[in-house]
């Protein structure tokens, strides 16, 4: 089992321009969050997708969106990125919800945004 | 919404040593409380998690409390390891929307 997979590793952008982030659930898992931790803090809940729905939405603004396709796979996207975007990207996946089951952490994506 | 406070921010302890961290919550509804290590580049990894019907769980050196009256649920890591050192972070909700804390720092020195 592969567990939560991300990709890019990191990525380098400028203010301005757009981002897309991946990930990829753990096997057997229908539900994807994704959150913004920035340096010295804890994960900031972003969004979360079930049934390729975004079933619940964090304080973010709408320039952060995103996408879950039928094989659960999800993407994050950023546009008209700002310095203060910079941070690590974590992806998690679960079933069901969160709060119901385990919910288990991909690596992160650090988007560094100059 | 959810507010989630940890407590301490750095906690440094001696190989042996046991290591608690503090974490309370404000919904009442919150019924499922996580507890996450993260080292250095990595993603958090789920370390043991309780829920809102249970008091204490405990697994090998880790165990988690919960006291519902008071909304507040600790991690207690028995005979520390150096390769404990990492940031840990509590999480709690009531609804889809999980909160984490800020972070524990623990240092355990050789």
């Amino acid at each position: 089992d592969a567990g939560v997979t991300q990709s890019p590793t990191h990525l380098i952008k400028t203010r301005g321009q757009q981002v897309t982030l991946r990930c990829s659930p753990k096997s057997g898992h229908d539900t994807v969050s994704w959150y913004q931790q920035a340096l010295g803090q804890g994960p900031q809940f972003i969004f979360q997708y079930y049934e390729e729905e975004e079933r619940q939405r964090g304080n973010f603004p709408d320039r952060f969106s995103g996408h879950q396709f039928p094989n659960y796979s999800s993407e994050l996207n950023v546009n008209a990125l700002l310095l203060g975007d910079s941070a690590l990207y974590l992806c998690a996946s679960s079933l069901e919800g969160f709060l119901n089951t385990e919910a288990f952490f991909g690596q992160g994506t650090r988007l560094t945004v100059v | 919404g959810e507010n989630v406070e940890q407590h301490p921010s750095t906690l440094s302890v001696q190989e042996g040593d046991s290591a608690v961290i503090k974490c309370t919550y404000s919904d009442s509804a919150s019924n499922y409380f996580p507890w996450y290590k993260q080292e250095l580049g990595k993603g958090p990894q789920l370390i043991i998690d309780i829920r809102s019907n249970v008091g204490e769980k405990k697994d090998q050196r880790i165990a988690v409390t919960l006291n519902k009256t008071a909304k507040h649920f600790s991690l207690h890591i028995t005979e520390t390891q150096p390769e404990d050192s990492a940031v840990y972070f509590c999480a709690g909700g009531g609804s889809y929307i999980p909160t984490f804390g800020r972070g524990t720092s623990l240092i355990v020195h050789p």
